[in-house]
């Protein structure tokens, strides 16, 4: 069946970097533009970035933009975020999901949490 | 960037009640409208997409209208397992956002 297994969430100290991965399994995920959402605990859901079926293009948020980017390796079923210069309101779970258009964000990830402190 | 309201914020109910959550955007969206449910712990789920089809295997007791700038979301007998927060999402324009959800508690 259709899945999405985020990994790569932990703590990190304000000014570091980590990288989030996010594995497909069960369909082809070349064939979809994929996307992060977050959400702060407690808070809702907060949209981070989206990218392209073969990874070429990436739209982001204005509050990640320029130190987040997302990538993908659809060889390798997985896609990316990696976020620099973390930042204390970068606290998150982070979710990946499969877009389908304007038909929304049909299938997520458990979700990943990163806790930014020191 | 639209923004989304939603209300109420929070919404007491009983089982068998009809609920009605409301998600107005600052621009015309057209239909291009999406509500999930999430409960604590889980990811989101798609419930309604294009502001009123249902997401396969959704039960029919949830139903979504609207267009423009002024959208609903109904249960039309709420179930125990229907206490969650609800979202809506545009899905127009980028940057994609969020409505801020409404929490369904029980009574």
């Amino acid at each position: 069946q259709v899945q999405l297994v985020e990994s790569g969430g932990g703590v990190v100290q304000p000014g570091r970097s980590l990288r989030l991965s996010c594995v497909a399994s069960g369909f082809t995920l070349s064939s979809y533009e994929m996307h992060w959402v977050r959400q702060a605990p407690g808070k809702g859901l907060e949209w981070v970035a989206i990218i392209s079926y073969d990874g070429s293009n990436g739209k982001y948020a204005d509050a990640v933009r320029g130190r987040f980017t997302i990538s993908r390796d659809n060889s390798k079923n997985t896609l990316y975020l990696q976020m620099n210069s973390l930042r204390g309101e970068d606290t998150a779970v982070y979710y990946c999901a499969r877009d389908l258009g304007y038909e929304g964000l049909d299938q997520w990830g458990q979700g990943t949490l990163v806790t930014v402190s020191s | 960037d639209i923004q989304l309201t939603q209300s109420p914020s929070f919404l007491s109910a009983s089982v068998g009640d009809r609920v009605t959550i409301t998600c107005r955007a600052s621009q015309g969206i057209s239909s291009d409208l999406a509500w999930y449910q999430q409960k604590p712990g889980k990811a989101p789920k798609l419930l309604i997409f294009g502001a009123s089809t249902l997401q396969s295997g959704v039960p029919s007791r949830f139903s979504g209208s609207g267009s423009g700038t002024e959208f609903t979301l109904t249960i039309s007998s709420l179930q125990p397992e229907d206490f969650a927060t609800y979202y809506c999402q545009q899905v127009n324009t980028y940057p994609m956002t969020f409505g801020p959800g409404t929490k369904v508690d029980i009574k």
